[in-house]
């Protein structure tokens, strides 16, 4: 089935560590997303890329860094991961101008 | 900056009723407007977009309103089910990129047999 694929869909992860999160999408969609969801935060833009080779900063992107070298990967990285990092990851995509988003199921990441 | 508030963390109604979801937001007039659905442990899934020039959609038993006026936007679900029961998201985009959305914290529905 066409969509996105995120992994890990768990991780526990020690603080000061280093950790990448992988997204992957089939949708050839030119347009992807990293958002964090908090409890009682909602959801809340990381960074996101228009085309392949570009990206842009979201709302909360400190602590965090992206790359998009091709269309259908965006690896969401955390140079030293801190406890105020715990958090379920989700990425999506979008394919044209009104920017209907397409999520996929999310990485539980829990910094101790 | 920008702000988004869907009326309440949580909303009960009996099977059948309307269930009415409320979407404020101040400091921008967004071109769209979106709503989500998302069940537990799971991503948030599209349901319905709406324009500023639109004043309604509706997608089967779903309506949304868009009042670009009163900065507000409506989710109205009718002849509700169990199955309705999810927490429902608000996202409007805020320039930028072709799709970047900014989203409510969500209403939590459950619909009561």
């Amino acid at each position: 089935i066409a969509g996105i694929t995120q992994a890990p869909t768990s991780q526990i992860l020690a603080a000061g560590r280093r950790m990448t999160l992988r997204c992957t999408q089939d949708m050839r969609h030119n347009a992807m997303y990293w958002y964090r969801q908090d409890l009682g935060l909602g959801l809340r833009l990381i960074h996101y890329s228009n085309t392949a080779g570009t990206t842009g900063k979201g709302e909360v992107p400190d602590g965090y860094s992206v790359s998009r070298a091709n269309t259908d990967d965006f690896p969401l990285t955390l140079a030293s991961a801190v406890p105020s990092q715990t958090s379920v990851y989700f990425c999506a995509s979008s394919g044209h101008p009104t920017g209907e988003l397409f999520f996929g199921e999310g990485s539980r990441l829990t910094v101790l | 900056s920008q702000k988004i508030e869907q009326n309440s963390e949580a909303l009960n109604i009996q099977e059948g009723k309307t269930a009415t979801l409320t979407c404020n937001y101040t400091n921008y007039s967004p071109a769209y407007l979106q709503w989500y659905r998302q069940d537990p442990g799971r991503g948030p899934v599209f349901l319905l977009l709406i324009r500023e020039n639109e004043k309604e959609k509706r997608k089967e038993r779903l309506k949304v309103t868009f009042d670009t006026t009163l900065k507000q936007s409506l989710f109205h679900i009718t002849a509700s089910q169990p199955a309705d029961s999810a927490t429902y998201l608000c996202g409007i985009n805020y320039g930028g990129s072709q799709g970047n959305l900014i989203f409510g914290k969500g209403t939590k529905l459950s619909v009561k047999p």
